[in-house]
């Protein structure tokens, strides 16, 4: 089977510096990943996404960074807020299903 | 445009039961997929639905079970609850495409007793 990994399962920042969440995969045929944030009684809510022809993607305050030669994504947060805590997860697919990672918890320090 | 609507929001069965949930996508979606959350195991795949058809299974044992309406509303039901059945179950839709975002809905809560 497939395996999305997160190097950390929690991650606390201070409000105002930049987060980075990371993740690993093993599957060489993934092209597609996307960034999901959950917050407390809710579903996952889609942050961004890239595609593997690409090896970084900006967002509002979000980047994404694609290295396909070590199988790895990352996910930046610029001057992160307290409304950013929640559980990150990346998601990988070849196709239309979908594998997640168990995520990782972002709390955010006033 | 509405989002993904799941109900109930919240269950409690106790253990031998059965349960179905239903899932709403958002409008023009004709693919549901559904998920199972626990603390300790993330997001497991559990089947994707796309004109009726099922069209991906994820490795969860015959107790579970879906099926997707004309409509493109699904229901998944699983039968004979068992304790470790207790977790969040996700649905989500997308037009149907390959390698395209999916969009959860808030999921349904179940706990057996």
């Amino acid at each position: 089977g497939e395996s999305v990994g997160l190097h950390l399962p929690t991650l606390s920042v201070q409000e105002g510096d930049n987060s980075i969440i990371n993740c690993a995969y093993s599957n060489s045929a993934s092209d597609y990943f996307i960034w999901y944030k959950q917050e407390s009684g809710k579903g996952p809510q889609f942050i961004i996404d890239i595609r593997s022809n690409m090896d970084k993607r900006q967002g509002q305050r979000v980047t994404v960074l694609l290295n396909k030669t070590v199988k790895h994504l990352s996910l930046q947060i610029a001057a992160t807020q307290p409304g950013d805590s929640a559980v990150y997860f990346c998601a990988e697919t070849a196709g239309n299903q979908f594998y997640f990672g168990t995520g990782t918890s972002l709390t955010v320090i006033p | 445009k509405a989002g993904v609507t799941q109900t109930p929001r919240y269950l409690i069965k106790t253990r031998g039961q059965q349960v179905t949930l239903s899932c709403s996508p958002i409008s023009g979606h004709r693919s549901v997929s559904w998920y199972q959350q626990t603390p300790g195991q993330g997001l497991q795949f559990l089947f994707e639905y796309f004109s009726e058809t099922q069209r991906n299974k994820g490795n969860f044992p015959g107790r579970f079970s879906g099926r997707q309406f004309s409509n493109s509303r699904s229901e998944m039901n699983v039968s004979t609850l068992e304790l470790g059945d207790s977790a969040l179950y996700l649905c989500a839709s997308s037009v149907g495409q390959s390698n395209e975002k999916l969009f959860f809905g808030s999921g349904t809560q179940l706990s057996v007793l």
